[in-house]
C-alpha cells in the first residue's frame, strides 16, 4: 500500500534541545495525524490537523499542516528524557476508496541522553 | 475512561492452534481496523470495518479473519496460526465518517512456535 516518507528514521540527542522531524506524500492529503508510541505500547494521538497551513500546539509540542497539504511537520522544543519513543505520522489522502483509512509513516525513533 | 481494549496483552501459542485475539471500545466508533507492527515494516493495516456487519481487507489480510456483528467489539481470529504470524498486534477504532482521528489499543504481543 502507499507509504509517507517521515524523516529522520532515528535521533539522539541531548535533553534541553530542540527535535524537528517530518513526513511528505507524493499524493495531496486532508488530514494529517501525529502519534507517540512508547516501548511496547500502543500508538497515543499527539496533534491532529485539518487544513492547509494550520499551526498546533500541545504543550511543548508543535505541528504544522503544509501548504502543499502534500507534507507534515512536528516539533518538539526542549525535549525532557520521557519524549523518548517513536514519532509517527499519519494521514487520510482524500479518495473515495479509502474511506476512514490512514497512511502510516515508518516512525522516528527519538532518544534523550539526559 | 474512553479506550480500546485488547485481550490478551501477550500470547505464546503453537502452529495450527486456533485463537482470538479481542478487541472492544467504549467510544460508541463506527469504524475499527486490525494492524500489524513488525520491526522495519511499520504499521500494516489487516482488515478495517466501517460498520456493523460491514468489514474489508486491509494490506495485509491473509492468514486472518475478523468479524462486527456488535459496534463496540471487533475480534481478530487467526484460524490456524504460523510463525510468519508472530507480531504486535493493534486494534484502533475512529468515529468514521470526516473524523479520521484512530485511537489505538495497548497492543497484543503474539508469538507462534
Amino acid at each position: 500500500g502507499q507509504q509517507l516518507n517521515q524523516s529522520p528514521q532515528s535521533m539522539f540527542i541531548q535533553e534541553g534541545e530542540d527535535v524537528s522531524m517530518n513526513c511528505t506524500s507524493s499524493s495531496i492529503f486532508n488530514t494529517w495525524l501525529w502519534y507517540k508510541q512508547d516501548p511496547g505500547e500502543g500508538p497515543v494521538l499527539l496533534i491532529a490537523l485539518y487544513k492547509a497551513g494550520e499551526l498546533t500546539s500541545n504543550g511543548r509540542l508543535t505541528a504544522q499542516f503544509g501548504i502543499t497539504r502534500k507534507d507534515s511537520f512536528l516539533n518538539i522544543s526542549a525535549s525532557i528524557p520521557s519524549d523518548v519513543g517513536i514519532y509517527f505520522c499519519a494521514g487520510h489522502d482524500n479518495y473515495g476508496g479509502s474511506q476512514g483509512n490512514l497512511i502510516f509513516g515508518k516512525g522516528t525513533k527519538l532518544s534523550v541522553k539526559p | 475512561e474512553a479506550q480500546v481494549t485488547q485481550n490478551p496483552r501477550y500470547l505464546i501459542t503453537v502452529t495450527g492452534k486456533k485463537l482470538t485475539v479481542t478487541c472492544s471500545q467504549n467510544m460508541n466508533h463506527e469504524y475499527m481496523s486490525w494492524y500489524r507492527q513488525d520491526p522495519g515494516l511499520g504499521l500494516r493495516q489487516i482488515y478495517y470495518s466501517m460498520n456493523v456487519e460491514v468489514t474489508d481487507k486491509g494490506d495485509v489480510p491473509e492468514g486472518y479473519k475478523v468479524s462486527r456483528k456488535e459496534k463496540r467489539n471487533f475480534p481478530l481470529i487467526l484460524e490456524s496460526p504460523s510463525p510468519n504470524q508472530t507480531s504486535l498486534y493493534f486494534c484502533a477504532s475512529s468515529l468514521g465518517g470526516l473524523h479520521y482521528e484512530q485511537y489505538f489499543g495497548p497492543g497484543t504481543r503474539l508469538t507462534v512456535t
